[in-house]
């Protein structure tokens, strides 16, 4: 098992250009996060998702949009990037968002993006 | 608003020491805490959850809700100890993390 897999590992953007980032799990996870860890602002959740076709808002999720066409895969795209876009984001999955033992979050390498 | 805070950036303690990584979380209800750890060019993962109530690489934490804490602790430091750690809470369906204590093993 690849467990939690990030595309692209590092990229770089001018200002207004879009991209999207890809997160696949092959654990059979139904929920599934995108998070951006900061200097002095640990992780942040972005958006995250309960099951296919579903998607819900975290923390920050201004300038984000996200989208969970197939279970394994959430998809974070940024339409319009920013410089203060830039940060490392990580994806994780989970088998279920609630309490007990089967809510471990399991992370993605994370995807270093600079914005120019 | 949900919050967790670790107040330590760094810590840096000797070899052989104890160690004692803080953290605090505003939740009012009944909260489900965690410690992730980031080890250097690995993954950010489980380490223990207060519900396990269980011992892992000799770190335990136990969940105090009348200081609201969740302080992680280990006797005696190890060199491989050395990595980020994260203190997180759960929330229905949304984690939050605190901002991370890089904690430094010196040999």
């Amino acid at each position: 098992n690849a467990g939690v897999t990030q595309t692209p590992k590092f990229r770089v953007l001018k200002t207004g250009q879009s991209m999207t980032l890809l997160c696949a799990q092959d654990m059979n996870h139904e929920y599934m996060y995108w998070y951006r860890q900061d200097p002095g602002m640990g992780l942040r959740l972005i958006h995250y998702s309960v099951g296919e076709g579903t998607t819900a808002k975290g923390e920050v999720p201004d300038g984000y949009n996200v989208s969970r066409l197939k279970k394994q895969n959430f998809l974070l795209g940024l339409e319009s990037a920013a410089p203060s876009q830039t940060s490392v984001y990580f994806c994780a999955s989970s088998y279920s968002g609630t309490s007990g033992s089967k809510n471990e979050q399991f992370f993605g390498p994370g995807t270093r993006l600079t914005v120019l | 608003a949900q919050r967790v805070t670790q107040p330590e950036k760094l810590l840096s303690v000797f070899k052989g020491a104890p160690v004692e990584l803080k953290c605090n979380y505003s939740y009012s209800g009944s909260p489900e805490l965690f410690w992730y750890v980031q080890y250097s060019r690995q993954r950010l993962q489980l380490l223990l959850r207060h519900i396990s109530r269980e011992s892992i690489k000799g770190f335990t934490a136990d969940l105090n809700k009348g200081e609201t804490s969740f302080h992680l602790k280990k006797p005696f430091a190890q060199e491989e100890d050395s990595a980020m750690y994260y203190c997180a809470q759960n929330t229905g369906n949304q984690f939050y993390f605190g901002t991370g204590t890089s904690l430094t093993v010196i040999p």
